[in-house]
């Protein structure tokens, strides 16, 4: 079975700062996806950005980057020129690539920018 | 498309009754998804359908708990007798399957109190 962890409960900077979100997860797949989602106090669940381990290249979207670490199963989720709309939930999420596209969450980050 | 559309968007019900939460998938979305939301579980998959049949139901915490879906266009989750710790927030997603990565569109959610 697959887990994702997310080791930090909450963050909080300020706004236009640089922050960077862990998670670690546990698997013996070698194909799969790795997702960050963001949930806003609409609850609306967001997909920020994702990553496929076969590439080594980070994924990037605009202020959103991701640093992959396949060996240590490390995928972590930097945001630059941090915004007071980026206030919100942050979850990490792993999804096997071949099979059903079920994904496993973690336990999540709030994440909250100061003006 | 509106994208998956859940209702109610809050249910408030007594200890004892029967819950109904619904879910229309996005139009031509093969798998569906339900999921529950806590503070203490965090985000966890309680069942999925593929071409409306039931895959996996291991994440459906108790007999109280059903899933149906008898169309392409509908899905329900029912809980009966509803108990205080289903207190949740439930999320309806579906994804259309490839032979690579589908992105998982959520709903707003329903956000269910027992008392």
């Amino acid at each position: 079975a697959q887990t994702v962890t997310q080791s930090q409960p909450e963050m909080s900077v300020q706004e236009a700062e640089t922050v960077t979100l862990s998670c670690t997860y546990d698997t013996s797949e070698n194909n799969y996806y790795l997702f960050w989602y963001k949930q806003p106090p609409s609850r609306q669940m967001i997909l920020v950005i994702r990553q496929e381990a076969y590439k080594q290249q980070n994924a990037t979207e605009n202020r959103f980057s991701v640093n992959f670490q396949k060996a240590a199963k490390s995928f972590s989720l930097k945001i630059s020129d941090s915004q007071l709309g980026d206030t919100a939930m942050y979850f990490c999420a792993f999804m096997k690539r071949q099979g059903a596209q079920k994904l496993v969450f973690g336990q999540g980050t709030r994440l909250t920018i100061n003006p | 498309d509106a994208g998956v559309i859940q209702s109610p968007r809050h249910e408030v019900t007594e200890m004892g009754q029967e819950v109904t939460l619904r879910c229309k998938p996005i139009s031509g979305h093969d798998y569906l998804f339900w999921y529950r939301q806590t503070m203490m579980r965090g985000l966890e998959l309680l069942i999925y359908f593929n071409n409306n049949v039931p895959i996996d139901d291991s994440g459906m915490p108790e007999d109280r708990f059903s899933a149906k879906m008898p169309n392409a266009s509908f899905s329900t989750l029912k809980i009966q007798p509803s108990e205080p710790r289903d207190s949740a927030v439930y999320f309806c997603a579906s994804s259309q399957s490839s032979t690579g990565y589908s992105e998982a569109f959520f709903g707003q959610g329903t956000r269910l109190t027992v008392v």
